[in-house]
This record gives C-alpha cells, structure tokens and sequence, in this order.
C-alpha cells in the first residue's frame, strides 16, 4: 500500500502557482520523497525528490515540513500542459541494489485557462 | 532520442493467445522495470531487472516472463492471455543506489484481450 495521502482532484488558474499537499506520516529517516506526473495517455514523469532540505529544480520546488510529515510541491507558473495527474511517493527501498516506488492514486491537478 | 521505447503501443488479441511487448532503454541504465497501470488507473510494479537478473517479481502470475537479453532490453512475454490482463503496460528504467528512485518510464503499451 502506498504509504502517502493526497487530495483527489485540485484547480488551479493558469499563470498561478499550484501547492499540490502530500501526507506522509509514517515516513521513516531514511525515505525520500519523490514526485512524478502522468499526463493523459504519457508515461510517469519524474518531477523532483528530497530527504529534508527544500529542493527546487528547473519544474518545480519541493517543501519537506521539518518534522517530515508532510510535504508540498509547487509548480511556480501552472500552464495548461500541467494538467496530469501527481503522484507523490516514499521510496522504498528493496534488496538494496533496486528501489521498487509504489504509486498511490495521486492528485488530478486542472489548470484551468 | 527516445530514451525508453515500447513495442507495440498498442495489442489487441484474443483470450488465450500469447503475445509479447518490447522494451528498450537507450540511457545506460542497469535497472529495468515493467509496471501496469488498470483501468482504475492504479499504477503496480511487476517486475525489476537489475543488469539481467530478477530483483522484484511482485506476486504477478507464471503466466507472466519477463526476458532480459542484454541491460538495454526487457521483454515482457504473456502467455494464454485472460480478459483480466487488459490495461497498459510501462516499461522503465533507472540508475542505481541512490539515484534508483528517479525512473524513466516509456509510452506505454494498452494491450487489450477479448
């Protein structure tokens, strides 16, 4: 099971930023916490992911609250090609050598025009 | 410059026949992976290869071979198809150790059985 909640479905205005709130309570030390997207009929796509610090990248920027129970992710200017669904995800690791990631149901994020 | 292709993007076939989806990664990566996403959307991995060898097999049926020739390709064979197989099919790949979690995933592959 996946070990993170998220809203089923959010708007956001085109041009705006999207705070897209992820849930993570359970999250242990050395878990990271990623983010991926799926746009209609795509393949997921890789956003960003942290440990603690805040990350920000050329997508999007990835608050981690500090007790890490929470985490957010911004999109600082959603366009409409930002329509997906978002996945936020705790890495779990697996036999060491590879990194097996469980998907929950994500959060369908509308940027509306 | 595709970096991880699938063949073919889309399969319709029959109940009980045998088919067989492609995948190759052209980034280097030792790490493959194949996932399938139903018609609830809900994303599951099946499968992880890690440079040729079996790491994860989640509880996916015999019925189910992945084949990996070389690191750069891993094949998913079915055999005697059921209705219940119908979704898409990714294929992904990823460096590994720390950086395992960043995964690059293809187009997918909607395999449809009647």
């Amino acid at each position: 099971d996946a070990k993170t909640t998220q809203p089923t479905s959010m708007d956001c205005a085109e041009g705006r930023a999207a705070n897209l709130p992820c849930n993570h309570s359970t999250i242990s030390g050395n878990e990271y916490v990623y983010w991926y997207r799926q746009i209609h009929s795509q393949g997921p796509q890789y956003i960003i992911h942290g440990l603690k610090n805040n990350e920000t990248n050329e997508m999007a920027s990835l608050i981690i609250t500090e007790d890490r129970k929470s985490s957010t992710l911004i999109l600082p200017h959603a366009t409409l090609r930002d329509t997906a669904v978002y996945y936020c995800i705790v890495r779990v690791e697996y036999g060491g050598a590879t990194n097996k990631l469980i998907f929950g149901t994500g959060t369908l994020l509308a940027v509306q025009p | 410059d595709t970096a991880v292709s699938q063949t073919p993007k889309y399969l319709v076939t029959q109940m009980g026949n045998d088919k067989s989806i492609k995948c190759e990664q052209n980034l280097g990566h030792d790490t493959m992976y194949w996932y399938k996403q139903d018609s609830k959307k809900f994303l599951k991995i099946m499968f992880s290869y890690n440079n040729k060898e079996l790491i994860i097999n989640e509880t996916v049926p015999n019925r189910f071979s992945p084949k990996s020739p070389d690191k750069a390709h891993l094949n998913l064979h079915i055999n005697s198809l059921e209705l219940g197989d119908s979704a898409v099919y990714f294929c992904a790949s990823s460096p590994d150790g720390l950086a395992g979690g960043k995964q690059f995933f293809g187009p997918g592959t909607r395999l449809t059985v009647l």
